[in-house]
C-alpha cells in the first residue's frame, strides 16, 4: 500500500534559524497536504498542493510539490516559538484511493 | 460556525467495557474520516464514511470496531471489548468535497484500564 516517510523525525533550532521537512511517497500522489499540530492539539490544515511542481507561500512558510508528485517539502524561515509542534505531510493517492495517508511528521523546537 | 465537534474529550475505559466515541462533522461536510494517533505517531487512517454510507474501512480492525454515520446525528466509532492496545487518541475530520483539506476535531483521549 501507499507510504508516505518524512524526515527529520525531530529537528531542534535556535529561535531566527531556518526549518525544512520533507517527505517522500512511495506512489504518485494527486496532491498532497501539510498540516500543523501543536502538542497536545489537534492537526490543522495549513495547505494543499495539487500540481507538478508548484510552490506556494504563506508568509515565512514555502511549500513545494515535486516534478514527479511523490515528493513535497515545507520551509520555514527565521523560525519562531509560535512554529513550534509537529508537520505533518499526507497525501492523496487519488479518486480510488480514498484515504489520505499521513507521513510520522517532523517534530519542531525552537529554542528561544 | 462550530468547527468539527468531538466528545467526550477524554474517555477511560476498563478492559472489556465498550468505548463510543462521537463527532459531530463541520456544517456542510458530508465526508468524516477517523483516525487513530499513539504518542509521538502519525494518524492512522481508520475508515471514511459519507451520509449513511461507509466508503473506506480498510483501515479499520476486522472485530471490536465499528463506525456509522446515520443521516441525523453524529457520527459514531464503537470499540466492543476494549483492550489496553486501544489506548489512543483518536480523531475526527470532516470536508466538504473528498479532495478538500480536512478540518479536524480536537480528539478523544482514550484510556483503558
Amino acid at each position: 500500500g501507499q507510504q508516505v516517510m518524512q524526515i527529520p523525525q525531530y529537528q531542534h533550532v535556535q529561535e531566527g534559524e531556518d526549518f525544512t521537512t520533507y517527505c517522500n511517497s512511495s506512489t504518485t500522489l494527486s496532491n498532497i497536504q501539510w498540516y500543523k499540530q501543536r502538542p497536545g492539539g489537534h492537526p490543522v490544515f495549513l495547505i494543499q498542493l495539487v500540481k507538478s511542481g508548484e510552490v506556494k507561500k504563506q508568509k515565512r512558510l514555502t511549500f513545494q510539490f515535486g516534478e514527479a508528485k511523490k515528493n513535497s517539502s515545507l520551509h520555514i524561515t527565521a523560525t519562531q516559538t509560535t512554529d513550534v509542534g509537529t508537520y505533518f505531510c499526507a497525501g492523496d493517492g487519488g479518486s480510488s484511493n480514498y484515504k489520505l495517508t499521513f507521513g510520522k511528521g517532523t517534530l519542531l523546537t525552537v529554542n528561544p | 460556525n462550530a468547527g468539527v465537534m468531538q466528545n467526550p474529550r477524554h474517555l477511560v475505559r476498563r478492559r472489556g467495557q465498550e468505548a463510543r466515541l462521537r463527532c459531530s462533522p463541520m456544517k456542510g461536510h458530508s465526508h468524516v474520516y477517523w483516525y487513530r494517533q499513539l504518542p509521538e505517531e502519525g494518524l492512522k487512517f481508520m475508515v471514511y464514511l459519507q451520509k449513511e454510507n461507509i466508503i473506506d474501512e480498510s483501515g479499520m480492525p476486522k472485530e471490536r470496531f465499528s463506525a456509522e454515520f446515520p443521516k441525523e446525528g453524529p457520527s459514531i466509532l464503537r470499540i466492543q471489548q476494549v483492550v489496553r492496545g486501544d489506548s489512543a487518541a483518536y480523531f475526527c475530520a470532516s470536508s466538504p468535497e473528498h479532495n478538500y483539506g480536512y478540518t479536524f476535531g480536537s480528539g478523544t483521549r482514550l484510556t483503558v484500564v
